[in-house]
């Protein structure tokens, strides 16, 4: 299994729910992210996990809440989401972290969220 | 911190013509750069890397350093070329980011 799952694919939402994005990988990696991209624009960095542990947040608002509950799964727990927050959240995955060697990073077809 | 240019939001090109999508880098050493491209309604993907120097799909890329430039190229464009394609340079924070993308536009 080469490939990163997410779901759901489309996710729309109010303002005051509270709703969750999964991702799940079988290729073993030990490095998850999450990313938020808007149209027409590159994914934007949010979140890094490597083993199971967050290594990296970009600064991200707290509305939007990361877990990692085993090697396979990263969660996305969203709350209190703003209209600006629409977009497609892409979920991805690598071996390990790359650093100055860079590294390969699968993604997921993401989930298109819509924020109401 | 590592970062690219792409300096070409959009290139549109004809069918059969010559493809050249730039990438430009701003740091030295030997960079590992990727080139990834997302197709309509398809997951984002590596197209290549520097160190492999291998042909994906007809495209190419050669990192050059005197120019600091990582240029993909393609001798005759398909229409299925048409995508979003982004230069990712490595990371020391082991972030892995992006160029702002170039669109490439297969003209029939």
């Amino acid at each position: 299994d080469t490939e990163v799952t997410q779901t759901p694919k489309h996710l729309v939402m109010g303002m005051t729910n509270k709703k969750s994005l999964k991702c799940e990988q079988h290729m073993g990696h030990r490095a998850m992210y999450w990313y938020k991209q808007k149209a027409k624009k590159p994914p934007e960095l949010m979140f890094v996990y490597s083993y199971e542990k967050l290594s990296i947040n970009e600064s991200v608002p707290s509305r939007f809440s990361p877990e990692c509950p085993n090697s396979s799964l990263l969660n996305l727990h969203l709350h209190a989401l703003q209209p600006e927050d629409s977009a497609l959240y892409l979920c991805a995955s690598s071996q390990d972290l790359g650093g100055l060697m860079n590294t390969e990073a699968f993604f997921g077809q993401g989930t298109r969220l819509t924020v109401v | 911190a590592q970062r690219v240019t792409q300096p070409e939001k959009l290139l549109s090109v004809f069918k059969g013509a010559p493809v050249e999508l730039k990438c430009n880098y701003s740091y030295s050493g030997s960079p590992e750069l990727f080139w990834y491209v997302q197709y309509s309604r398809q997951r984002l993907q590596l197209l290549l890397r520097h160190i492999s120097r291998e042909s994906i799909k007809g495209f190419t890329a050669d990192l050059n350093k005197g120019e600091t430039s990582f240029h993909l190229k393609k001798p005759f464009a398909q229409e299925e070329d048409s995508a979003m394609y982004y230069c990712a340079p490595p990371n020391r924070d082991d972030k892995i980011i992006f160029g702002k993308g170039t669109r490439l536009h297969i003209l029939p």
